[in-house]
This record gives structure tokens, sequence and C-alpha cells, in this order.
């Protein structure tokens, strides 16, 4: 079974320019999450996806969006990057996501803002 | 308010010693969830395992141990026989709340370094 696969795995943007980032789940998973992790401040959640609707968000600003898709690819974008941007970015599939759902995640993309 | 501490930065060990890896956490709910994910270099989360808060038996996979104790809220990990490949960062992490506003929240990771 393929795992959870995440396209580019590296990127380099300027400030001021945006970023979509994609995300392709488990096969049969429907949520999909994404995480920034950075050395200061860990991995920390942005947002989650369900049938296509955003169904959490963490506590990021409005640069940072997401949508899926109905096959449950997802992606995220990026607007007006700034330097703290720069970090990995995660995304985990689950089934159905929640509390008590299990979640996968994939290799990252790595994006540096210069 | 939620939170996961795992005090441990760094932790090195030479092979075929046992190591444990602390997870305290925090919450006011009485139904949660922690798990314990592995992050080797390549970067990819690998899921470990996951304990509801209902249940305190602890589990054994092979080399891998995992000790819950709700009277101390902690959730140690515990690597038996230590090997180069256990070397990664280790991350704890706590899900709470209702399916339509949970958490899920990450300690800041331990680094296990197991030199040979």
């Amino acid at each position: 079974k393929a795992g959870v696969t995440q396209t580019p795995r590296y990127l380099i943007k300027t400030r001021g320019q945006q970023v979509t980032l994609s995300c392709s789940p488990i096969s049969g998973h429907r949520s999909v999450s994404w995480y920034q992790q950075t050395p200061g401040q860990g991995l920390q959640f942005l947002f989650e996806y369900f049938s296509e609707t955003q169904r959490n968000k963490g506590n990021f600003p409005g640069r940072f969006s997401g949508r899926q898709f109905s096959n449950s690819r997802s992606e995220m974008n990026v607007s007006t990057l700034e330097l703290g941007d720069s970090a990995l970015y995660l995304c985990a599939s689950s089934k159905v996501g929640g509390l008590t759902d299990t979640q996968y995640f994939g290799p990252g993309t790595r994006l540096t803002v210069l | 308010a939620q939170k996961v501490t795992q005090a441990q930065t760094e932790i090195s060990v030479v092979e075929k010693e046992d190591v444990t890896l602390d997870c305290v956490y925090e919450t006011r709910d009485t139904t949660y969830y922690l798990f314990w994910y592995k992050q080797p270099p390549s970067g990819e989360l690998v899921f470990l395992i996951r304990r509801n808060s209902f249940d305190e038996q602890n589990e054994i996979s092979g080399r891998y141990s995992w000790n819950f104790q709700k009277s101390t809220s902690s959730f140690n990990f515990t690597i038996t026989a230590s090997q180069v490949v256990d070397s990664a960062v280790y991350f704890c992490a706590l899900s709470e709340g209702t399916s339509g506003t949970y958490k899920y929240i990450f300690g800041t990771g331990t680094r296990l370094k197991v030199l040979a």
C-alpha cells in the first residue's frame, strides 16, 4: 500500500512570492492534515481537510490556506512568503481524521524562503 | 492548557544499552489519545503507537515498550538493546477535544543518538 506522498520535496522561493504544496494521501484515507515544523516552534498544526471541507484549523495567519479535491488530494498555499515561513511542511492522512484516528505522515516538503 | 513536555532534548547511548524517553502531558479532558512517532533523518514521521486514555495497559512490541501512567500523566517509551538504526528524533503527541474541534499537540521531541 503506497504511503503519503508530497510534492515537491524541496522548494526555494523569495520573499513576497507564493507557493503551493501538494499532498496525496494513502488510498482510502479521506482526511488530510498539514503541519509546519521549524527548529524554533517545533511541529504545529495548520489545518485539516475532510471530504473537501476544512474541518479544523490551527493558529496561523490567513496567508496559509488549503483545499482538498474530490480524490482526497490536498494542496496547501502560502501567499506573500516571509523568511519565517521557511520550514518543513508535513502532510498527514488518516481514514476519517479527528480525535481517535491515527495519522500517517508523508516525507515533507522543505521550503526555503530567501 | 493542553501541553506535551519532552524534557530530554538529546540522549546519547551506546549500542545495546536500554534507553527511556520521557513524555509528560497536560489535559483537562477525560478522553484523549497519546501517540509516539519516530522521525529519522529523512524527515518522515513514522507512527509507533497510539494509546487511549482509558487503556493504561503497558505495551511491548519487540524491543519497544510503553508505560502509560495516568496518575503521573506520563507516557514513557523504552527501547531495549538499542541499535544504531534507532537514532532519530522521537515525538510524543496528544490529541484531545471533540471530532469537530480536536487538537493534535506534539512535544518538542527527543533526539536519540545510538553510538556503535
